[in-house]
């Protein structure tokens, strides 16, 4: 609906596993973005990339790994995560990184579960 | 710090009136704005932005005003539906960067 798609939409893991978040854009944007949004807290924004390249990593840890092979696609690789990961994983789009006044496009999200 | 303060406990008004969503911040000088629409289990949805010059922005039932003296947005619904009922994010830009830290919604619960 908003030109931005993740899969999958459900994910339960344990903590020792290994597994990837996929976001693809259909809008010809230049910039995507990795939220997390927990119950009772506001997005928090994770990574941005801009023309491919990684401009903002805010402090998140590194078991959290973006990838972003190109405009239309972002990765979120996730490997030996916590209980307290388990949220709703966005990702969104804008025209440019480096813009302003852009408004973001933002997919229905993963909802990742860690037991 | 920064702060983005939204209401926090749910608005409830009957279909028909009038539903005003405040977002206060402190420690912030945006240039604009931005309010989203979230529905529960999916993504936010752009409604309207508003810029640091312009005081009031308006699209078709939706009115959004912006003080920075007070540092105050509203977010006003007229003729309010049940299907307006969800979560009204502000956002705000981060000067310099061109990211945008959001406030934690307000719930809006509209009955007929």
């Amino acid at each position: 609906e908003t030109g931005v798609t993740q899969t999958p939409r459900h994910l339960v893991m344990g903590m020792t596993n290994k597994k990837s978040l996929k976001c693809e854009q259909h809008l010809g944007h230049n910039a995507m973005y990795w939220y997390k949004q927990s119950a009772k807290k506001p997005l928090e924004l994770m990574f941005v990339y801009n023309f491919k390249e990684q401009t903002e990593n805010n402090s998140v840890p590194s078991r959290f790994s973006p990838e972003c092979p190109n405009s239309s696609h972002l990765f979120l690789h996730l490997h030996t995560l916590q209980p307290e990961d388990s949220a709703l994983y966005l990702c969104a789009s804008s025209q440019d990184g480096s813009g302003r006044y852009n408004e973001q496009f933002f997919g229905p999200g993963t909802r990742l579960t860690v037991l | 710090s920064q702060k983005i303060e939204q209401n926090s406990e749910a608005l409830n008004i009957q279909e028909g009136k009038t539903a005003t969503l405040t977002c206060n911040y402190t420690n912030y000088s945006p240039a604009y704005l931005q309010w989203y629409r979230q529905d529960p289990g999916r993504g936010p949805v752009f409604l309207l932005l508003i810029r640091e010059n312009e005081k009031e922005k308006r699209k078709e039932r939706l009115k959004v005003t912006f003080d920075t003296t007070l540092k105050q947005s509203l977010f006003h619904i007229t003729a309010s539906q049940p299907a307006d009922s969800a979560t009204y994010l502000c956002a705000l830009e981060n000067s310099g960067y061109s990211t945008l830290t959001f406030g934690k919604g307000t719930m809006l619960l509209v009955s007929p």
